[in-house]
This record gives structure tokens, sequence and C-alpha cells, in this order.
């Protein structure tokens, strides 16, 4: 069974720095590109960003309002992923998902979803 | 970035009703198109994929269309399990953006 789980959410001032990690079991870890997807309170999804697999040598894509702040990162040995988010500001403020994406027929879409954690960027 | 807008923000509609949903891109995007589903407190869960594919498991209702531009997500017939957020969400781009949302209601 294909499992993503989020961990690492919680309350941080802003300006502080959280490590969010996605714990993967269930498939292929080092096949997959696995993104970074939020969503404030009452809000719409928005995504914040990939780390492609070691056949893409491990390349990363942001969203421009992290881009310098967030860094994603990955183990395959440990079948993980991270998001270091730094300079936080209370925008950041969302339950964070990561989700596999899978590619059928050259369309690429989130077929898996952890259930999200939750970080609060507040003083 | 590829800005994706969908309409309408929230509907509100009777068991049996059609549904159309609309999402528009601000370049072609071909049929690099996703839609999903996200009940309160969950996580996203994928419908339609490449414009018009239906994700094994989805309820035949549920049908999608479009390329280029313009697309269309459309239930047949509403059901009470149907109420939640829909979002399209291109794949086009290196950088990928969702549709704002749109609400479903049942009356």
């Amino acid at each position: 069974e294909v499992q993503l789980v989020e961990s690492g959410g919680g309350l941080v001032q802003p300006g502080g720095s959280l490590r969010l990690s996605c714990a993967a079991s269930g498939f292929t870890f080092s096949d997959h590109y696995i993104d970074w997807v939020r969503q404030a309170p009452g809000k719409g999804l928005e995504w914040v960003g990939r780390s492609r697999n070691k056949a893409k040598s491990y390349t990363t894509e942001y969203a421009a309002s992290v881009k310098g702040r967030f860094t994603i990162s990955r183990d395959d040995s440990e079948n993980s992923m991270y998001l270091q988010m730094n300079s936080l500001k209370t925008d950041d403020t969302a339950v964070y998902y990561c989700a596999r994406i899978i590619v059928v027929s050259a369309c690429h879409f989130f077929d898996f979803w952890g259930q999200g954690t939750l970080v609060t960027v507040s003083s | 970035d590829i800005q994706m807008t969908q309409s309408p923000s929230s509907l509100s509609a009777s068991v049996g009703d059609r549904v159309t949903i609309t999402c528009r891109a601000s370049q072609s995007i071909s049929s690099h198109l996703n839609w999903y589903q996200q009940k309160p407190g969950k996580a996203p869960k994928v419908l339609i994929y490449a414009a018009s594919s239906l994700q094994g498991g989805v309820p035949s209702r549920f049908s999608g269309s479009g390329s280029g531009t313009d697309f269309t997500l459309t239930i047949s017939s509403l059901q009470p399990e149907d109420f939640g957020s829909y979002y399209c969400q291109q794949s086009y781009s290196a950088v990928w953006t969702f549709g704002q949302g749109t609400k479903v209601e049942i009356k």
C-alpha cells in the first residue's frame, strides 16, 4: 500500500525555520518525483516545489513565493524527502502536503498524497 | 507562471443535476490538465488526468474535456457524496499551478 506521511509541523515565529519530512512506503521511492503542496486555512491549493528523481539528477523546482527561502531535498536510502523552510512569514501558515507524481500517457499528475502537516507562523 | 482561472468559485445544486466547472489557462497547455476533488479536512484526490482520462476507481459520472486553454469538468448526475471543492491543475510547465477552486454544495 502506497503511503506518504508528513511530519515536523508546528508553531514557529516569523523569521524562524522549520524542517518538514515526508516518509514514503509501499513503492519504489527513488523512481518518483515528489512535490510539496500547501493549503492556507480556508484557502485553495498552492504548489510549493518539486524534487525530481535520480534519473533527473534530483533537480528541484520552486514556486516564486518560496524560492530562496525553502529548500527541498531527499534521501532515497531512507525513502524520505524534506522541506527546509527558512525566513518564515505569516503567509506561510498552511497545511503542507507531500504528493507523489505519476506519468500516464505523457501526462504528469499527483496520484497519492500524504495526510498533511500544519505549519503555523505566528508571534 | 501559467495562471489557471476556474469558474464558478462556488455552486449549489440538487442531487441528479448536471454540474459543469470550467478552467481557463493563461496560455496553451495542450492536454496537460488534471482535476482533483477535496473533501474538508482531507487530502485531494485525482479525478481526471490529461484533460479527459478518468482515474481508476472514479465514478463514470465524472468527465473532463478540453485542450489548449479551455477545459471543463462535468458531473453528469450530482450525488450527495460529490460535495467538496474541485481544483484544476496544469502540469505543462515545470512550475505547476492550481486553479483557485470551486466549492460544490448539495441543495
